[in-house]
């Protein structure tokens, strides 16, 4: 079956560390992959997007590598700072059906002074 | 804020009730939709409206029924519901609908936090 995994255990960091937050999938072969960060009661809103024949993308203090070999992404965010803490959820191209954008049900980032 | 806005922000109604969602974006796009989102589960698409016509259409119960009357608004009108249904109710927008030279963006209103007693 088709599954995207993200780590549904908090991951609390100091500030000043990188954060990496993990997004696995199974069973697709996603022509993209998108980060959105969400706050509580809020919508996700965009932050980057990696194409399949990209490893690496980079903006400001974010990265995100793609590794269609692995079936993984990784967002990193360097220099955290408490601003930071929010729940970060992956979507990936399912390229066909009904929800074409999928998305992992997120991971919560905590960044502690 | 990323131009697309839903009122109410929430909503508290009963069994018998019929409320409406209203989502309004200001970004030019071309495709909205509808997503719920439940607690400890990935984002479901409800409905998607490209040019003010209605796409596709998930198994989506008819007590939940789209309305998309120009490419700016979009409602959601809500009847009868179940307390299952309690949820935050997203609105989003991209400039097309996913394709071959579209990547699909998603921009997110800050959703309405549905509570069926």
């Amino acid at each position: 079956s088709q599954k995207i995994e993200q780590n549904s255990e908090a991951l609390n960091i100091q500030e000043g560390k990188t954060a990496t937050l993990t997004c696995n999938y199974t069973n697709y072969s996603p022509a993209y992959l998108q980060w959105y960060r969400q706050d509580p009661g809020r919508g996700p809103v965009f932050l980057l997007l990696i194409r399949e024949n990209e490893k690496e993308k980079r903006k400001e203090r974010l990265k995100v590598t793609f590794d269609t070999t692995l079936k993984q992404s990784l967002f990193h965010i360097t220099a955290s700072q408490p601003a930071d803490s929010a729940t970060y959820l992956c979507a990936l191209d399912r390229g066909t059906g009904f929800q074409k954008l999928v998305f992992g049900t997120g991971t919560r980032l905590l960044v502690s002074p | 804020e990323t131009g697309v806005t839903q009122t109410p922000r929430h909503l508290v109604m009963g069994m018998t009730n019929k409320k409406s969602l209203k989502c309004e974006q200001h970004l030019g796009h071309n495709a909205m939709y509808w997503y719920k989102q439940s607690a400890k589960k990935p984002l479901e698409l409800m409905f998607v409206y490209s040019l003010e016509e209605r796409v596709e259409n998930n198994s989506v119960p008819s007590r939940f029924s789209p309305e998309c009357p120009n490419s700016s608004h979009l409602f959601l009108h809500l009847h009868t519901l179940q307390p299952e249904d309690s949820a935050l109710y997203l609105c989003a927008s991209s400039q097309n609908l996913p394709g071959l030279a579209s990547t699909d963006t998603q921009y997110f209103g800050p959703g309405t936090r549905l509570t069926v007693l």
